[in-house]
Parts: structure tokens; sequence; C-alpha cells
């Protein structure tokens, strides 16, 4: 089975740009979470989605946001960047159990952004 | 809000050595995950913890879910000079709630 596929793995952006990060789970997966991971504030969460469905938000701006499709594939967009948005940016599928809580979370290798 | 306490930040192995880390927090959790993340990559899941008191092997990993639900520990025996890397420690919130509070990790190194 494929694992957690994310593109592109590598992003160079100026301040002020937006940017589109894309996500495909692992098949039959229909959860998908994503996560910013920076040397600082280590690895924090930004949102998961369910059946197109935001499901969970974590504490970001609103400049951060995503949707997912009906094939489970999700994108996420970071609109008017700044130096600070510089992050890997992971990506997580699982197949949700019976009660709304996600199970275990499965990892792609992450798109690195660069904000110069 | 939750917090994850992971120890220890850092530690250096020398091969053939076991390794010990844990994990603490004052809230409790229905899900103890453990990851290592090589550089470049993203975290690859190792054990996955289920039940308050589960002690779950996978070949040389060892962990344990802690019996009050606030703790977890990972050890790993016989370390080899692969095993190094950053250890996470992840939890889950149960209910609607789906995502993962991580600790800062451990990062284990080889001893010069």
């Amino acid at each position: 089975k494929a694992g957690v596929t994310q593109t592109p793995r590598y992003l160079i952006k100026t301040r002020g740009q937006q940017v589109t990060l894309s996500c495909s789970p692992i098949s039959g997966h229909r959860s998908v979470s994503w996560y910013q991971q920076t040397p600082g504030q280590g690895l924090q969460f930004l949102f998961e989605y369910f059946s197109e469905t935001q499901r969970n938000k974590g504490n970001f701006p609103g400049r951060f946001s995503g949707r997912q499709f009906s094939n489970s594939r999700s994108e996420m967009n970071v609109s008017t960047l700044e130096l600070g948005d510089s992050a890997l940016y992971l990506c997580a599928s699982s197949w949700p159990v019976a009660g709304g809580s996600t199970d275990t979370q499965y990892f792609g290798p992450g798109t690195r952004l660069t904000v110069l | 809000g939750q917090q994850l306490n992971q120890s220890p930040q850092s530690m250096f192995i020398q091969e053939g050595e076991d390794v010990s880390m844990n994990c603490t927090s004052s809230s409790i959790f229905n899900t103890w995950l453990w990851y290592k993340q090589d550089p470049g990559e993203g975290p690859v899941l190792l054990i996955a913890l289920y039940k308050a008191g589960e002690l779950t092997s996978n070949g040389r990993l060892t962990a344990q879910f802690g019996i009050t639900r606030k703790d977890s520990f990972l050890n790993i025996s016989a370390s080899i000079p692969s095993d190094v890397g950053i250890y996470f420690c992840a939890a889950l919130l149960g209910g609607s709630q789906g995502n993962l509070i991580f600790g800062k990790g451990t990062k284990l190194s080889v001893k010069p």
C-alpha cells in the first residue's frame, strides 16, 4: 500500500505571496490532518478534514486554510506569507474509528516551505 | 492547554546500550503514540497504545501506556547505529477531536 504523498517536497516563496500544498492520503483513509513543524515550536496541529469537512482546527490565523476533496485528497493554503511561516508542513492520514475519533495517524514526508 | 513533557531532550548512545525515554502530562489521553523522525522526513509510527497499562513491543522497542493515562515510556534495547534520530511521543484526545499533541522530542545521537 502506498504511503501518504505530499507535493511539492520543497518550495521557496517570498513574503506576501500565497502557497498551496497538496496531500494524498493512504488509500482508504478518509481523515487528513495537517501539522506545522518548526525548530522552536515543534509539531503543531493546523486542522483536520474528514469527508470534505473541517472537523477540528488548531490555533493558527485565518491565513491558513485547507480543504478536502471527495477522493480524500487534501490541500492547504497559506495566504500573505510571512517569514515565520517557514517550516516543514506535514500531512497525516488515518482511518477514523467509530465514534468520530481519529485512529492512528501516518505521516507523509512533508513539504519544506521557505519564505524569503 | 494540553502539553506533553518529553525527557530527556537528548541523549548519546553507544551501540548495544539500552535507551529509555518518557512523556508525561497533566491531562488524560486515550491514545499514546511513539514516532521516529529522520532528517528531512516525516515522523514514522513506531508503536501505538490504546489502553491504560498496555505494554506493546515492536522488535527491540517496547512502549507502555501509563495506568493513570497521563504518561508513557519507550524503551529501546541493544541500540544500533540506525536508531539515531528524533523520537516523539504524541497523544490523542478522544471524542471528535482528531488532533495529535506532540512532545518536543528526544534526540538520539551516537557517542563520539
